[in-house]
């Protein structure tokens, strides 16, 4: 069982460089959400779906674009990277089958650096 | 949004010792999750805790819906229960539900 897979695991840009991170999962999951993780603080939602299609906006959405193109695909765009995106980014999915209230399940973890 | 704040934020104990870790949040929820994030970054889901009580080995957690909050029980700690231990929530919203992170409790358990 693969699960929630995050392509790549560590990545370092040059201001202003562009970079797409893939989330993949595996169990038919219906929503999907991308999150990031500053040093010493919580996570943070940045963009999620609620299904294939679909995308809407979190918490802190600005400087990235999502596309869900596929149901088991979620992608997160950073068109042009600035330092303050250095940070740790988190996939995660849920509701297979449509069901509601179920479990979320997370990626490794992407490691990314802009200089 | 909903609010969901954690307590206490660092907490450092001797091997051998219990721990209770609290999450209160600001709205009605219909998901809460308990989750450990290890000393390499990766999260490991604990509990599925809408309501109720469940344990699992030296790991329990209770959730009382109506007043809003969560317990994780840690007993009989051990150095590889060290790490950040989240607890998210998710506010109904038919068909555009967001699991929202709390602000994390640092346990640090000392041989």
């Amino acid at each position: 069982n693969a699960g929630v897979t995050q392509t790549p695991k560590f990545r370092v840009l040059k201001t202003g460089q562009s970079m797409t991170l893939l989330c993949a999962q595996d169990m038919n999951h219906e929503y999907m959400y991308w999150y990031r993780q500053d040093p010493g603080m919580g996570l943070r939602l940045i963009h999620y779906s609620v299904g294939e299609g679909t995308t809407a906006k979190g918490e802190v959405p600005d400087g990235y674009n999502v596309s869900r193109l596929k149901k088991q695909n979620f992608l997160l765009g950073l068109e042009s990277a600035a330092p303050s995106q250095t940070s740790v980014y988190f996939c995660a999915s849920s509701y297979p089958n449509r069901v509601p209230n179920t479990e979320a399940f997370f990626g490794q973890g992407t490691r990314l650096t802009v200089v | 949004g909903i609010q969901v704040e954690q307590s206490p934020p660092d907490l450092i104990l001797q091997e051998g010792a219990n721990s209770t870790l609290r999450c209160n949040f600001s709205d009605s929820v219909n998901n809460l999750q308990w989750f450990h994030q290890n000393p390499w970054g990766q999260l490991i889901n604990l509990f599925y805790i809408p309501s109720g009580t469940k344990q699992n080995g030296r790991l329990s957690a209770t959730t009382v819906a109506t007043e809003r909050y969560s317990l994780l029980y840690i007993s009989s700690s051990q150095t590889t229960d060290s790490g950040v231990y989240f607890c998210a929530v998710v506010k109904p919203n038919f068909g555009n539900e967001k699991l929202t992170f709390g602000t994390g409790t640092r346990l640090t358990i000392i041989p």
